[in-house]
């Protein structure tokens, strides 16, 4: 499994745009990224993934550039419930082992 | 995606007892994974169980210790053995993957051992 880095913490206040870059050299051809986020006293929740450019969706967006070596999660506008931790994963899509690094924890201010 | 009832939500357990928690998916899934998360760390895999066969424990983890067990598709049970303080966490469970919508967890369990 690649392994990631990405920063422990953020900070933000409302209605701005979060960006998380996670780094992750390792990428082999068949992986994919994928990013959860975890609320206090929940289990992690599946937000995105992708393989190669840009997947946007309801909740987020995530760009990967042409070599893959890192990725971003942005997430528009943030609100006060977007407090949470954010996890980057690299691997095969039917890899059932998820690895999770650190995280980012994201404070998200009034 | 699958939704994931776990229980119980927190329990607090006396040193040397066991507790056994519970995960019930609403729809059928092959693969489910018991994680361990200590209070503001990352998850940590305990083991991998299918149905009919034996589960699949990570590094560190043992079956005396943390017995599994998964009599169908869509029920898993985790088991922490002779309980001590070190074992105060969280734990959730995880079902298998929706292509679309990644893997879903289970609210967690908060263990504390006294």
């Amino acid at each position: 499994l690649a392994k990631t880095t990405q920063p422990i913490s953020m900070d933000s206040y409302e209605g701005q745009e979060v960006n998380i870059t996670c780094s992750h050299n390792n990428i082999a051809t068949n992986d994919y990224i994928t990013w959860y986020q975890q609320f206090p006293s929940q289990g992690p929740r599946f937000i995105i993934q992708g393989y190669k450019t840009k997947v946007t969706n309801e909740v987020a967006s995530l760009f990967i550039p042409a070599d893959r070596k890192s990725s971003t999660l942005s997430l528009p506008r943030v609100s006060l419930s977007d407090t949470a931790v954010y996890y980057c994963l690299v691997g095969l899509p039917r890899d059932y082992k998820l690895s999770f690094g650190a995280g980012t924890t994201v404070t998200v201010r009034a | 995606s699958a939704v994931i009832s776990q229980k119980p939500s927190r329990d607090i357990c006396q040193r040397g007892t066991s507790l056994t928690i519970q995960c019930q998916v609403d729809s059928q899934v092959t693969m489910m994974f018991w994680y361990r998360q200590q209070p503001g760390q990352s998850l940590t895999l305990i083991a991998t169980a299918n149905q009919g066969s034996e589960a699949t424990y990570e590094s560190g983890f043992v079956i005396d210790k943390f017995p599994i067990s998964r009599p169908n598709l869509t029920f898993s049970t985790l088991t922490v053995s002779n309980m001590s303080p070190e074992d105060s966490s969280i734990y959730l469970c995880s079902g298998d993957r929706d292509s679309n919508y990644g893997y879903t967890f289970g609210s967690g369990t908060r263990l504390t051992v006294v």
